[in-house]
C-alpha cells in the first residue's frame, strides 16, 4: 500500500469554484505538509501540521486553507482561485520527532482556468 | 538570498556511466542535514539520501552517494551505472537547525537528468 496517498490526481476548476484536495498517510507519522511546486520555480512550503497543530503558514493566501482533521489526514480547502495557482500540490509526511526523512505523495496537478 | 543552489538546469549522462548533480547549500546553523530527492514525470518526489552536518563520512545508498564537502558547503549527489529510469529531476534539499520536531525543508531549483540509451 502507498505511503501517502492524494486524491484527486488531476483538478480543472474556475475561479469561482470550490474544491478540496485530500492527503492521506499510512505510516503513522505525526508531521505533514503541504507543497506547492510551480513550473520554473523551487518547492515551496505552504502548510506544516505537527500533532495536528499548525506551525508553519508561509504567508500563503487565504483563498488556501488547510485542515488536519487527524495526525493521518490533511485537506486543502481551495476557493476564489487565480490562474497563477495552477500548479502541482504535493502532500508530504514525516516523524515528526526531528528525524529526516519526508515522504511525499503523488501530488495533485491543478489547473485554474 | 538563495539558501540552495543548483548550477545545472540540464545533465546528460551515457548509460552505465557515473554523473555528478552539483548543490552548493548556505546556512550559518552548525547543525543541518541535506538531502537529494528525484522527481520522476509521474511527480512524486522520492527521497534518495541523506548526509547530516555532523556525519564525518559521506553518505551512500545503493548507486547514489553524496560527496559532502563542508568546507565548500557543497553537497554533490554522484549516481553510478546510470540507468535510463534515472531520468527524472533532482532536487537538493537542506533542514536548518534542529530546533523544531518536524521538518522545515527548503528545496533548490532542480537539476533535469536524463540519461541517453
Amino acid at each position: 500500500e502507498t505511503g501517502v496517498t492524494q486524491t484527486p490526481r488531476h483538478l480543472v476548476m474556475g475561479m469561482t469554484n470550490k474544491k478540496s484536495l485530500k492527503c492521506e498517510q499510512h505510516l503513522g507519522h505525526n508531521a505533514m505538509y503541504w507543497y506547492k511546486q510551480s513550473a520554473k520555480k523551487p518547492l515551496e512550503l505552504m502548510f506544516v501540521y505537527n500533532f495536528k497543530e499548525q506551525t508553519e503558514n508561509n504567508s500563503v493566501p487565504s483563498r488556501f486553507s488547510p485542515e488536519c482533521p487527524n495526525s493521518s489526514h490533511l485537506f486543502l480547502h481551495l476557493h476564489t482561485l487565480q490562474p497563477e495557482d495552477s500548479a502541482l500540490y504535493l502532500c508530504a509526511s514525516s516523524q515528526g520527532d526531528g528525524s529526516y526523512e519526508q515522504y511525499f505523495g503523488p501530488g495533485t496537478r491543478l489547473t485554474v482556468t | 538570498a538563495q539558501k540552495i543552489t543548483q548550477t545545472q538546469p540540464g545533465m546528460f549522462v551515457q548509460e552505465k556511466e557515473a554523473v555528478t548533480l552539483d548543490c552548493t547549500y548556505d546556512t550559518s546553523d552548525q547543525s543541518y542535514g541535506l538531502f537529494w530527492y528525484k522527481q520522476p514525470s509521474s511527480g512524486e518526489m522520492i527521497f534518495l539520501i541523506y548526509q547530516g552536518s555532523y556525519d564525518e563520512q559521506n553518505a551512500t545508498e545503493g548507486r547514489y552517494s553524496l560527496n559532502f564537502q563542508k568546507a565548500r558547503k557543497s553537497a554533490n549527489l554522484v549516481i553510478s551505472a546510470s540507468q535510463l529510469g534515472d531520468s527524472a529531476m533532482y532536487f537538493c534539499a537542506m533542514r536548518e537547525g534542529q530546533e523544531t520536531s518536524y521538518d522545515k525543508v527548503i528545496f533548490g531549483p532542480g537539476t533535469s537528468l536524463s540519461v541517453i540509451p
